[in-house]
C-alpha cells in the first residue's frame, strides 16, 4: 500500500514565474486536499476535491492559485506569477469520504517545499 | 479568537518523561480530533484520531476529549529521543481540518 506522493519535493523559483504541483493520492481514496504550511505554524487547509469535482475553496487560494482533479486521481496545484509571500511547504493530504466505508481520516503526503526567490 | 489553540512550545523533557500536550477549541461543530506527529521538513503523519469524548489508547500515546469544555490532549508515556517531532492537533467537522500551530517537543537521552 503506498502513501500519498507528492512530486516535486523541493521547487525554487523567480518571483513572477509559475510552478505546478502535482499530487498522487492513496489509491482508493476518493478526497484529495491541498494544505499551504509556514514555519512555525500548522497546515491551512487551500482545497479540496471530492473525485473530480472541487467542493471547497479557502479565500487563501487567491486568484493565482488554481488546482485540478481531472479524472479523480491525482490532482496538481498551479501557481501563477509567484510572489515571496508564496513560500510555504504544499501538502496534499488524501482520505475515504464518510459513506464509502471511510472516516474521511486524512493521511498526508511529504509535502513540495517552494521557495521563491 | 482563533478555532483552535495550542500552546507552541517548545517543550524539552528528559527521556522517561510523561508529556501532556494540549489544544483548546471554539467550534461546537468539530466532530473528528486527530494529532499528527511532524519531523522535520516532512508531512504530517497521523498519531491518534477519535471522534467522541473520553479517552483512547495506543501504546504509549492516550488521546482524550472533553468535548463540553473544547479541550484535547495527547499524552505521551515513557517518552523516548524518537518523539522528538512537533505535534499538531487537528479537528473537524466532515471535511476539511484546522489544525493548531503545532508544538516541537524535545525528548533529551
Amino acid at each position: 500500500d503506498t502513501g500519498v506522493s507528492q512530486d516535486p519535493r523541493h521547487k525554487i523559483t523567480k518571483r513572477g514565474q509559475n510552478v505546478t504541483f502535482r499530487c498522487d493520492p492513496i489509491s482508493e481514496h476518493n478526497r484529495l486536499y491541498w494544505y499551504r504550511q509556514t514555519l512555525g505554524q500548522g497546515p491551512e487547509f487551500l482545497t479540496y476535491f471530492q473525485n473530480e469535482a472541487q467542493l471547497e475553496k479557502s479565500r487563501l487560494l487567491s486568484d493565482r492559485f488554481s488546482a485540478e482533479r481531472p479524472k479523480g486521481s491525482f490532482s496538481t496545484l498551479e501557481i501563477q506569477r509567484t510572489e515571496q509571500g508564496d513560500s510555504a511547504m504544499y501538502l496534499c493530504a488524501s482520505s475515504l469520504a464518510p459513506g464509502r466505508g471511510g472516516t474521511d481520516t486524512q493521511y498526508f503526503g511529504p509535502g513540495t517545499r517552494l521557495t521563491v526567490l | 479568537q482563533k478555532e483552535v489553540e495550542q500552546d507552541p512550545g517548545p517543550l524539552s523533557v528528559p527521556e522517561g518523561a510523561i508529556v501532556s500536550l494540549n489544544c483548546t477549541y471554539s467550534n461546537s461543530a468539530f466532530q473528528y480530533f486527530m494529532w499528527y506527529r511532524q519531523y522535520s521538513r516532512k508531512g504530517p503523519e497521523l498519531l491518534m484520531y477519535t471522534y467522541s469524548s473520553g479517552n483512547k489508547e495506543d501504546g504509549r500515546f492516550t488521546a482524550q476529549v472533553d468535548k463540553s469544555s473544547k479541550y484535547i490532549s495527547l499524552f505521551i508515556r515513557d517518552s523516548q529521543p524518537s518523539d522528538s517531532a512537533t505535534y499538531l492537533c487537528a479537528m473537524g467537522g466532515s471535511e476539511k481540518l484546522v489544525f493548531g500551530k503545532g508544538m516541537k517537543l524535545t525528548v533529551n537521552p
